[in-house]
């Protein structure tokens, strides 16, 4: 069974500093990996898809890498800003499965 | 462009009361459709999906089912609430299954 970690479960960071989170799969065997943002009370917003054969994606400031052999993927975010404050959930999927969720990281970006 | 709706937003409701929630997709044809729960401090917890009208997959046994009308219409009910039903619940798309996942602004369900 299909088992998603995210480290750490919080982070807090100064305006301007570049930051990774982190995303942990245990069953290697992925067909993509998604990651979202959620501001509270709110529901999920896409950020970034990457597929299997991918080894990262990216938009903007945000990049994401995928290591299916270590069962890792990172979300990278440059330069952070307060409205980055929110959180962070990754999500894998095997081909022909539904996604399974971490439980996230709960970012807050200070001015 | 696509769209997703949730309604309602927030719904108090007591013990043994039942629940209807609504979800409707604009701007695409036969997406498949999600329900999930997420309960306070806890991860997201996938309760059914539809690839089609009238096609509803159950994820795990609970109080709850789904139903699915029309092509962008997916419904979310029970007959009688429990306290344990108390969570966000939010909705959401995809082209195929497992595909990207858009997902609705969500309804706050309080059983009390």
């Amino acid at each position: 069974k299909q088992e998603v970690t995210q480290i750490p479960a919080a982070l807090s960071v100064p305006e301007g500093e570049n930051l990774v989170l982190n995303c942990s799969f245990t069953d290697s065997a992925i067909y993509n990996l998604q990651w979202f943002r959620q501001d509270p009370g709110k529901g999920l917003t896409s950020l970034l898809l990457i597929q299997s054969s991918q080894r990262e994606q990216t938009s903007g400031r945000l990049n994401a890498s995928l290591d299916k052999s270590s069962g890792r993927s990172t979300l990278y975010i440059a330069a952070s800003q307060p409205g980055d404050s929110a959180t962070y959930l990754c999500a894998v999927r095997r081909y022909g499965q539904n996604f399974v969720f971490g439980p996230g990281t709960r970012l807050s970006v200070l001015p | 462009s696509q769209t997703i709706h949730q309604w309602p937003a927030t719904l108090v409701q007591p013990v043994g009361s039942p629940l209807s929630l609504e979800c409707t997709v604009e701007g695409t044809s036969n997406p498949n459709l999600y329900w999930y729960r997420q309960a306070a401090g806890r991860g997201l917890q996938l309760l059914f999906y539809s690839v089609g009208i009238g096609q509803i997959s159950s994820e795990v046994p609970q109080n709850l089912s789904a139903s699915r009308p029309q092509d962008r219409q997916f419904i979310l009910s029970s007959k009688k609430l429990l306290l344990s039903d108390s969570g966000f619940y939010l909705c959401a798309w995809s082209e195929e299954r497992g595909s990207e996942q858009y997902f609705g602004p969500g309804t706050r369900l309080t059983v009390t």
